[in-house]
């Protein structure tokens, strides 16, 4: 499979507890972006890299959220000190370089419920 | 800030029959208008595009039409299939970031 892929697939943690996501974009894509799900809403962006170099970042990302793409491969979310607003699913999407359309590559998705 | 709005939350339709979804916006930035739809327990899956300098595309059974007027698009399936029930996403974007709709729960009648 050469899609997106992302890990792990649901995640549940107590309120206060940090948690890592981690994407793999598709190998030939340099743009890789991440998206927040909520219920009952579409997807919201949260933050946009060109290969290493995050140019992007929604008022949405907190400062405890970071988000890393070391090397320009994949890419890590990390949500510290967790509360029970942050529950929600977690895209991840890649797009390749060339004249930007909108069209991204979606993963399955990580999901986050905080207790 | 709700910048794209769907405002059908669900749409039931026979198979065979016209699929009309509907979406509006309200920045006059966007350059790209988009639909994706989802099934269950997958990620969103591209389906059609529109730049914002046409007012219609064509691809196989879906055609997105696009009104900058009255900052309105439209899909339509034509005809529909059991396999289209999903959840289909407006979205448009701008500067590398898509806004979305809330999404149409799409349900196709055998």
């Amino acid at each position: 499979d050469t899609g997106v892929s992302q890990d792990p697939r649901h995640k549940i943690t107590k309120r206060g507890q940090n948690v890592t996501f981690r994407c793999d974009p598709i190998s030939e894509h340099n743009r890789l972006y991440w998206y927040r799900q909520t219920l009952g809403q579409g997807p919201e962006f949260l933050t946009y890299f060109q290969n290493e170099a995050q140019l992007e970042k929604s008022r949405l990302l907190s400062d405890r959220f970071s988000a890393e793409r070391p090397k320009g491969s994949f890419s890590t979310l990390e949500i510290q000190r967790t509360e029970q607003g942050d529950s929600a699913m977690y895209l991840c999407a890649s797009s390749p370089s060339g004249r930007y359309t909108g069209e991204l590559f979606f993963g399955e998705g990580s999901r986050l419920t905080v207790l | 800030d709700q910048q794209v709005k769907q405002n059908s939350p669900s749409l039931s339709v026979q198979e065979g029959r016209i699929s009309i979804l509907n979406c509006d916006y309200t920045n006059s930035m966007f350059d790209y208008f988009l639909w994706y739809k989802k099934y269950p327990a997958e990620g969103p899956t591209f389906l059609i595009s529109i730049s914002s300098i046409k007012d219609k595309n064509e691809d196989g059974r879906f055609t997105v039409f696009l009104n900058k007027s009255a900052k309105h698009l439209s899909l339509h399936i034509v005809p529909s299939q059991p396999g289209d029930s999903a959840v289909y996403f407006c979205a448009a974007s701008n500067d590398y970031k898509l806004s979305f709709g809330a999404g149409t729960t799409v349900t196709v009648r055998a």
